[in-house]
């Protein structure tokens, strides 16, 4: 499974926007990026996925380069509550055999 | 969205001794997955079931094993206790139809002692 590379982490004030971008040079053909995002002492819980170009849904959109190597996570006016970590994995379209990194740790100031 | 129920919520073992986890999925989640998490870093694969039936490992030693069942709960029995095993335990399970996207549990933080 292709490997990822993501900053350690991100600070930021609410209201703005985040936006995360993570690496994935070796992203196989049929892989799909799925990001998932984590508080303390919970499961990982999933937010969005894309193949190519743009994915948008009600809490994030996803922007993915035609070249597939790169995407990046877009949250747009963060708060508080969105201080957790988040993981970018790449893999088979239904999540099967995640590989997750150390994600980038999210730090939301008031 | 909720589904996956994971007990007990903590547990503290001795070093040698042997424990077992459990996850209770929702109806028609037939894939599920244990995950280990370390402190600071993110989850690693153990295993997966569909069906009852493994499909899938990670580099993971012979005395993590599990089980999966017709009513959707789940096992992960972890023998032969080491300090290195206390973690975060994850239990992630899909429902079939459903094209991507697990659900994870709150998992089951295991001390080794």
């Amino acid at each position: 499974l292709a490997k990822t590379t993501q900053p350690i982490s991100m600070d930021s004030y609410e209201g703005q926007e985040v936006n995360i971008t993570c690496s994935h040079n070796n992203i196989a053909t049929n892989d799909y990026i799925t990001w998932y995002q984590q508080f303390p002492s919970q499961g990982p819980r999933f937010i969005i996925q894309g193949y190519k170009t743009k994915v948008t849904n009600e809490v994030a959109s996803l922007f993915i380069p035609a070249d597939r190597k790169s995407s990046t996570l877009s949250l747009p006016r963060v708060s508080l509550s969105d201080t957790a970590v988040y993981y970018c994995l790449v893999g088979d379209r239904y999540g099967n055999k995640l590989v997750f990194g150390a994600g980038t740790i999210l730090r939301v100031k008031s | 969205e909720t589904g996956v129920t994971q007990s007990p919520t903590h547990l503290i073992k001795t070093r040698g001794q042997q424990v077992t986890l459990r996850c209770s999925s929702q109806s028609g989640h037939n894939t599920v997955s244990w995950y280990q998490q370390a402190l600071g870093q993110g989850p690693q694969f153990i295993f997966q079931y569909y069906r009852e039936e493994e499909n899938g490992r990670g580099n993971f030693p012979p005395r993590f094993s599990g089980l999966q069942f017709p009513n959707y709960s789940s096992e992960l029995n972890v023998n032969a206790l080491e300090l290195d095993d206390s973690a975060l335990y994850l239990c992630a399970s899909r429902l079939e139809n459903r094209n991507y996207g697990y659900t994870f549990g709150s998992g089951t933080r295991l001390t080794v002692v």
